[in-house]
């Protein structure tokens, strides 16, 4: 398997411009969780999607975020105005209920707005 | 509050020398527990977990943890670092009623040298 797929890999915008993060999470997952790490904060879990549904997106930090899951191959993540405090590294995780309940990570987005 | 918590942000260890990376979690239930290392640059491998049973588990690239349930402890350790170990470890916590959703310590920056 490819493991888990996420686009761009680098993003550099301009404040107000939209974003989308793209991923393609590891088939036959199940679940799948965005999280955004950054020196201040650390890793922190975003939202999390069960068979494409969202069941938890307490750790959105605005509306200006928005996630999706239209299939279970593919997952979005959209910052709609961006702000230069959006500057992080997002990550894509996914992973299979019960087996091993290890999640697994995709590369990043580092998103760097300016 | 749900809490896990690395003492130690940054660790520099001699090449050849023994290793221990702290971890502290606040759960009310018995959590899954979660080591995690991150390159420069990459996104997060899991070094081992522990869910039940043994309380000493063993993990990828020569490390193990052991599980102490009276000191809420997780700490990670490795007999002999070796120079590519140098890297960012994380320790994480999940619960099943949280749809097994990692919050993550802040991470230990390890240094090793020659």
């Amino acid at each position: 398997d490819a493991g888990v797929i996420q686009s761009p890999r680098h993003e550099v915008t301009e404040m107000g411009q939209e974003v989308t993060l793209r991923c393609k999470p590891i088939s036959g997952h199940d679940y799948l969780f965005w999280y955004r790490q950054t020196m201040m904060r650390g890793l922190e879990l975003l939202i999390y999607f069960n068979n494409n549904v969202p069941i938890d997106d307490s750790g959105m930090p605005e509306d200006r975020f928005s996630a999706k899951m239209p299939n279970a191959s593919f997952s979005t993540l959209k910052i709609q105005p961006s702000e230069p405090r959006d500057s992080a590294v997002y990550f894509c995780a996914s992973t299979l209920y019960p087996a091993g309940y290890e999640q697994y990570f995709g590369p990043g987005t580092r998103l760097t707005v300016t | 509050a749900q809490s896990v918590t690395q003492p130690d942000i940054h660790i520099t260890v001699s090449e050849g020398a023994s290793l221990e990376l702290r971890c502290n979690y606040s759960y009310g239930a018995t959590p899954y527990l979660f080591w995690y290392v991150q390159s420069p640059g990459q996104g997060l491998q899991l070094l081992l977990k522990y869910f039940s049973g043994d309380t000493l588990v063993q993990g990828i690239k020569g490390f193990e943890a052991e599980f102490k349930r009276s000191q809420s402890s997780f700490n990670l350790r490795k007999p002999s670092v070796h120079w590519s170990d140098a890297a960012e470890y994380f320790c994480a916590v999940g619960e099943e009623n949280s749809g097994y959703a990692l919050n993550f310590g802040k991470g230990t920056s390890l240094l090793v040298t020659p």
